[in-house]
């Protein structure tokens, strides 16, 4: 199946500085990359996702990148603030048996120090 | 407002208490599934469902079950919790063309 790696598992950076999380995936079949945030006692939510057929995304201060020959996509975050700090997980998933299957990394904690 | 629920939120049981954790959704999807969180591992899936009646397992579903009679409803069932069951738990939804997944707001499950 499929197996997603994830690191740093902690992360400190500056308030204003950049913080970015990287992950692997083995399968080549996934073709979905969801990442979410999880603040403290919060439930996961979407943040921003990319697809196979693209390469990188942005949406305001948050981006994404994918390399598809390397099994490898990114979480950039630019000019951090202290709500950023939180729980980021990436995910990789696939269309298995009818149903898009989602393997999650094991998370980063991000802290952002003002 | 469009929303995924589970109940109850915190649970504080003793081993081989049958117990049943609720979950529903109102947004009309297809697809269901549970998590376990634990420290360290991330979000470990449960049991998933694509449908009503359909329920296949996930990467963890030893000591679990689920069952999906109605398209908002999936509840996971514990017929014998043990200690090594405790943990946070969340249920989730998505629709079959957008795959994003909206979280419940976790059930927080200790089994004494």
């Amino acid at each position: 199946g499929e197996n997603v790696e994830q690191h740093p598992s902690t992360l400190s950076v500056q308030e204003g500085d950049s913080a970015v999380i990287k992950c692997t995936y083995s399968d080549s079949a996934s073709n979905y990359f969801p990442w979410y945030k999880q603040e403290l006692g919060k439930r996961p939510q979407l943040i921003i996702d990319i697809r196979s057929n693209v390469g990188e995304k942005k949406d305001q201060r948050i981006a994404v990148t994918l390399n598809k020959t390397a099994k490898h996509f990114s979480l950039h975050i630019t000019e951090t603030q202290p709500e950023d700090s939180a729980v980021y997980f990436c995910a990789a998933s696939k269309r298995s048996g009818g149903y898009q299957k989602v393997t999650f990394g094991i998370g980063t904690k991000l802290q952002v120090i003002p | 407002e469009a929303q995924v629920t589970q109940n109850p939120r915190y649970l504080i049981t003793v081993t081989g208490k049958k117990l049943t954790v609720t979950c529903s959704q109102n947004m009309n999807h297809e697809y269901m599934s549970w998590y376990r969180q634990d420290p360290g591992l991330g979000l470990r899936q449960i049991y998933y469902s694509m449908n009503v009646e359909v329920t296949d397992k996930g990467d963890v579903p030893e000591g679990y079950k689920v069952s999906r009679k109605e398209k908002r409803n999936f509840p996971l069932i514990l017929e014998s919790p043990s200690p090594n069951q405790t943990s946070l738990y969340f249920c989730a939804s998505s629709s079959e063309l957008y795959n994003e997944q909206f979280f419940g707001p976790g059930t927080r499950l200790t089994v004494l």
